[in-house]
């Protein structure tokens, strides 16, 4: 049972270039969430998916995009990255909207040069 | 506007002693706070959590304080150990909106000394 895992661990980008970043659990969870973490910022939501085939924006959806492609994986792109993309990107899922406590992958470095 | 804040940065206590983490949140329609505990390198792990019909929840170590009238909350770590030395962070959610989203305060770093 992995939980939740996500790909690449880091990521060098140029300006302009894009990517995908892969996030998948195991655990049948209905809900996921994309969430960002800068220094002294804490944790901040991008886009959140309630259940299979819904997704939402969170605090800081600019610049980003995500599809929900099965029950399992939730993925972010960045179309065109900007240095203010350099974070570190959480995967997380929870077993329903109003179940509270979130599962958190591993994380993905994310620099944007 | 940061909803939910965690105002000391860094905390150190030695080994044994007790370690008070504090938060504080604006919003009088959280419902739902926890904490979480990050290593580096690794996702952040759930530890604790309080309702907000609550004002104490304890699981072993671990202490959780809600003061709704100060809109405050507090984890109490007694004993601390070296291994808890880690980021903590406070959230805080609405149950009404049932769609499980979080809001994060900005970590404190705490470092437990041998």
């Amino acid at each position: 049972n992995a939980g939740v895992t996500q790909t690449p661990k880091f990521q060098v980008l140029k300006t302009g270039q894009s990517m995908t970043l892969q996030c998948a659990q195991d655990m049948n969870h209905n809900s996921m969430y994309w969430y960002r973490q800068d220094p002294g910022m804490g944790l901040r939501l991008i886009y959140y998916s309630a259940s299979e085939g819904t997704t939402d924006k969170g605090e800081v959806p600019n610049g980003y995009n995500v599809s929900r492609l099965n029950k399992r994986e939730f993925s972010l792109r960045l179309e065109s990255a900007a240095p203010s993309q350099t974070s570190v990107y959480f995967c997380a899922s929870s077993p329903s909207p109003g179940a509270y406590e979130q599962y958190f992958g591993p994380g993905t470095r994310l620099t944007v040069t | 506007d940061q909803q939910v804040k965690q105002n000391s940065p860094s905390l150190s206590v030695q080994e044994g002693r007790i370690s008070i983490l504090n938060c504080d949140y604006t919003n009088s329609m959280f419902d739902y706070f926890l904490w979480y505990k990050k290593y580096p390198a690794e996702g952040p792990t759930f530890l604790i959590s309080i309702s907000s019909i609550k004002d104490k929840n304890e699981d072993g170590r671990f202490t959780v304080f809600l003061n709704k009238s100060a809109k405050h909350l507090s984890l109490h770590i007694v004993p601390s150990q070296p291994g808890d030395s880690a980021v903590y962070f406070c959230a805080a959610s609405y149950g009404s909106s049932n769609t499980g989203k979080l809001i994060f305060g900005q970590g404190t770093t705490l470092q437990v000394k041998p």
